[in-house]
């Protein structure tokens, strides 16, 4: 099975400021990752697929870069909103894989 | 637009069973592979179970295999995860999701149902 990490476990930033998480495949995924933001008690949302393909209805704010096993979400300026904690996932083969999220606070 | 709903959850003895199932409504469900993922209390996202669009494949997370089965329902749109042998380890809630192969994400997400394991 793929591992998936993430770094860091969890920021915390100022509004306004461009925040980035790291994630990290055990071996190349190609651009096979996607990210999801999820809140306390909700579903988690599909951010980013491909790398960095953004979901119909997300923010710009949101991008995604890298390929192989080097992968990172950037939130360009940080709202409260964006308050949640982000995940990755491999779809390079099953099974599917998470990596341990990320919390986003506002300071 | 876009609905999964799902239902069954409950609270089980260790070594129960519970017949989880997903509604599936405002998308091609037969176009899809079908997906459930669970998260424990405070932990994170596991995927679990998928079935490809037709039920001729299936793949399972090695820790239910033997005891969970995916199955589906085109005609009634419908996505069922039938689990035995319950522990307390399967004690999350239950989502179901369809898997864009062509993208691979997941792009819609149900409520969940909880499943609790314990005496």
């Amino acid at each position: 099975d793929i591992q998936m990490t993430q770094s860091p476990s969890s920021v915390s930033a100022s509004v306004g400021d461009r925040v980035t998480i790291t994630c990290r495949a055990s071996q190349g995924i190609s651009s096979w990752l996607a990210w999801y933001q999820q809140k306390p008690g909700k579903a988690p949302k599909l951010l980013i697929y491909a790398a960095s393909n953004l979901q119909t209805g997300v923010p710009s704010k949101f991008s995604g870069s890298g390929s192989g096993t080097d992968f990172s979400l950037t939130i360009s300026s940080l709202q409260p909103e964006d308050s949640a904690t982000y995940y990755c996932q491999q779809a390079n083969s099953f099974p599917l894989t998470f990596g341990p999220g990320t919390k986003v606070d506002i300071k | 637009e876009v609905q999964l709903v799902e239902s069954g959850g409950d609270l089980v003895q260790p070594g129960g069973s519970l017949r989880l199932s997903c509604v599936a409504s405002g998308f091609s469900f037969s176009s899809y592979w079908m997906t459930w993922l669970r998260q424990a209390p405070g932990k994170g996202l596991e995927w679990v179970a998928n079935i490809k669009q037709d039920g001729s494949a299936r793949n399972y997370l090695d820790s239910v295999k033997g005891r969970f089965t995916i199955s589906r329902d085109n005609a009634k749109s419908s996505l069922y995860l039938e689990m035995n042998t319950l522990r307390a380890e399967d004690t999350a809630v239950y989502y179901c999701a369809p898997y864009d192969t062509s993208r691979g994400g997941l792009d819609y997400w149900g409520q969940g149902t909880l499943v609790t394991v314990s005496s």
